[in-house]
């Protein structure tokens, strides 16, 4: 079945570091890839998504690339912010069976000021 | 954007009784609406797909006779935990999907429920 691994935290950084949160998968066929976050007392919120290979998703200074070679779509960001600590899901949808989605175990990032 | 409520946001019950909780799309129609379970540090966990006006398709190892599921309208799913034992306590988390599945889902707040 479908799967998606992700690093586990939580992950502290420095304000204005680079930022890499990685993510891998395993799915039948040529799923879509999204990464999610969630904000302290919020639901998941759509970050930004990809949908076929090599397709680059960005949204609010991040990207993640698609890559089918390593079944990859690791998250990255030039430089964080405070108001970026949350809790960040990868997950993908393959389209078969319920049509829900696949989530990674979530990723905590702690920015530090 | 697209804004999906849930109700309560937590709850705490007893052992034995019966929990609903709501889940409505604000400002959308929603023909597909999910139910995920999520544990402390662990991932979401798909339960079941909920689908107006028919059952709901559930994931191999829900009872479905435990998480009853009802998708009365365009913009209201609720799940209903039956006979909730202390093993149900968990953070549950809705969520809807407009049309496309490709555009994502719109997720709700979540609901934690705590049986005692």
């Amino acid at each position: 079945g479908d799967s998606v691994t992700q690093m586990e935290g939580p992950v502290t950084l420095s304000e204005e570091a680079f930022l890499t949160i990685n993510c891998t998968y395993t799915a039948t066929g040529y799923p879509s890839l999204f990464w999610y976050v969630q904000y302290p007392g919020e639901g998941l919120q759509l970050l930004l998504k990809a949908t076929k290979a090599d397709d680059k998703g960005s949204n609010k200074g991040f990207e993640a690339t698609y890559r089918k070679e390593t079944t990859s779509f690791h998250l990255e960001k030039g430089s964080v912010q405070v108001s970026d600590s949350a809790v960040y899901f990868c997950a993908l949808y393959s389209g078969g069976g319920a049509d829900g989605l696949t989530f990674g175990k979530g990723t905590h990032l702690i920015i530090q000021p | 954007g697209a804004v999906v409520s849930q109700h309560p946001s937590w709850v705490i019950c007893k052992s034995g009784t019966s929990v609903k909780i709501e889940c409505r799309s604000l400002d959308f129609q929603a023909t597909t609406m999910f139910w995920y379970r999520q544990f402390p540090k662990q991932s979401l966990m798909l339960m079941a797909t909920s689908n107006e006006g028919s059952k709901a398709t559930y994931e191999q190892g829900v009872e479905k006779d435990k998480f009853l599921i009802n998708h009365a309208s365009l913009t209201l799913s609720t799940l209903t935990v039956t006979s909730a034992h202390p093993e149900d306590s968990s953070f549950y988390i809705c969520s809807a999907t407009l049309q496309d599945p490709l555009r994502g889902q719109y997720f709700g707040p979540g609901t934690r429920l705590t049986v005692t």
